[in-house]
């Protein structure tokens, strides 16, 4: 079956270390998007792209970083200077141009300790 | 910048009843996209419903339907026959009809259901 699969679930990381959440989807999409999800402030978009090589900021994007080196996969860096990276992320992929919404990523947990 | 406002942090009604969540956008485009989106306990995000902003008739599916008011900006749900199922966040988005796909959020609505 197709679908965005993220890894891990759970992360925990040290304060001061980067640390990479991996997205990857078989679903052909063309656009892929990361949202950090807070209580009480619904979903926020950090980073897009809606195509390989290229991708743009979003509404939160300082102290993050992204790739997109192949049409599947989508990397989003935390690295050390997001000042409260304790969040749930999510990954969501879309077929551009077409406006039916995204198909999204069960989430990775980061928490730093 | 378009936003969007839910105004119910929760809600919660009985086992068989209607419950309507609100939501009302911000926006000086003419062309773009409405949703809600559900996630329960599993934190999985469940497209429920979405809307045309240029059709007039208000979107359906099975006991979810939608009340869609252009001019004022305001796109509710509504849920009848609520079943336990139907626990969960609901957040309504926005999508703009030009331009990158960009969903754009409410803070969303614990729905909880009660038997």
């Amino acid at each position: 079956d197709g679908g965005i699969t993220q890894s891990p679930k759970y992360l925990f990381r040290k304060e001061g270390q980067n640390v990479t959440l991996s997205c990857e989807q078989n679903l052909n999409h063309d656009a892929m998007y990361w949202y950090r999800q807070d209580p009480g402030q619904g979903l926020r978009l950090i980073y897009y792209s809606q195509i390989v090589n290229d991708f743009q900021k979003g509404d939160i994007a300082e102290g993050y970083s992204v790739s997109r080196e192949k049409k599947e996969s989508f990397p989003l860096t935390v690295t050390s200077a997001q000042k409260n990276p304790t969040a749930f992320y999510l990954c969501a992929s879309s077929t551009d141009g077409t406006n039916y919404g995204y198909t999204f990523g069960s989430g990775t947990r980061l928490t730093v300790v | 910048a378009q936003t969007v406002t839910q105004s119910q942090p929760e809600m919660s009604v009985q086992e068989a009843e209607t419950v309507t969540l609100s939501c009302t956008y911000d926006t000086s485009e003419s062309d773009y996209y409405l949703f809600w989106y559900k996630q329960p306990p599993s934190r999985q995000m469940i497209l429920v419903i979405r809307q045309e902003a240029y059709k007039q008739q208000n979107a359906t599916e099975n006991r979810f339907s939608v009340n869609f008011q252009k001019a004022a900006k305001s796109f509710s749900l509504k849920i009848s026959d609520s079943q336990l199922g139907d626990a969960a966040m609901y957040f309504c988005a926005y999508m703009s009809g030009w331009g990158a796909q960009k969903l754009v959020f409410g803070q969303g609505t614990r729905l909880t259901i009660n038997p």
